[in-house]
């Protein structure tokens, strides 16, 4: 199957910082990628929606000037997590779709906020 | 507001028992549901959806319009099914992907 990965797959950051995470498919083009955030024994929340070569949709609640989302190719998306504070310390996964189809889902990244 | 509920974070059963996991979902329109599945240590993957009426290593899963559920059944539980479970609803018909996910359930499958 098609196979997302995700880099780094856990990260600690100091408050105030910035922290990047990547996201890609490694072995198909993905017009979609998903964000989504998991907070310990919650569900996955969807954060963001891309599409490569436009703006992220981002789902109420999510404040699109902290969190980040490029999706310059077909293969690429990142979210950087701008000027983190402990609250954002999360597991984020991101997801990738090549259209219709069943999407994919990377390992996720633990982020540490400390 | 769309949700998906299910209602048990953790489902204990012996080998060879039958299984089934629930989800309920509030959601006025035609969605499609989906059951996501998450084994030790691995990524999340898609175990089956509704629209492909497939039974995916034993599991079924029927939509009941009626009753706004979606549950996972297994006639015969193996200890390989111990995973995670995940309920999921995408509001625009599996067109768009976009996912609303349950809280999951824990499936573990005594010997």
């Amino acid at each position: 199957g098609a196979v997302v990965s995700q880099h780094p797959s856990w990260v600690i950051c100091k408050s105030g910082t910035s922290v990047k995470i990547e996201c890609r498919s490694l072995d198909f083009q993905a017009t979609t990628m998903f964000w989504y955030r998991q907070f310990p024994k919650q569900s996955l929340m969807l954060m963001a929606t891309s599409n490569e070569g436009s703006k992220a949709t981002y789902e109420q609640g999510v404040e699109k000037d902290k969190f980040l989302i490029n999706h310059a190719s077909l293969t690429l998306s990142t979210l950087t997590v701008t000027s983190a504070h402990p609250e954002d310390s999360s597991f984020y996964i991101c997801s990738a779709s090549g259209g219709a189809d069943e999407q994919y889902f990377g390992p996720g990244t633990r982020l540490t906020v400390t | 507001a769309q949700r998906v509920t299910q209602p048990e974070k953790l489902l204990s059963v012996f080998k060879g028992a039958p299984v089934e996991l629930k989800c309920n979902y509030s959601y006025s329109g035609s969605p499609e549901l989906f059951w996501y599945v998450q084994y030790s240590r691995q990524r999340l993957q898609l175990l089956l959806r509704h629209i492909s009426r497939e039974s995916i290593k034993g599991f079924t899963a029927d939509l009941n319009k009626g009753e706004t559920s979606f549950h996972l059944k297994k006639p015969f539980a193996q200890e390989e099914d111990s995973a995670m479970y995940y309920c999921a609803l995408d509001p625009f018909g599996g067109a768009t992907n976009k996912l609303i996910f349950g809280t999951g359930t824990l499936l573990a499958v005594q010997p």
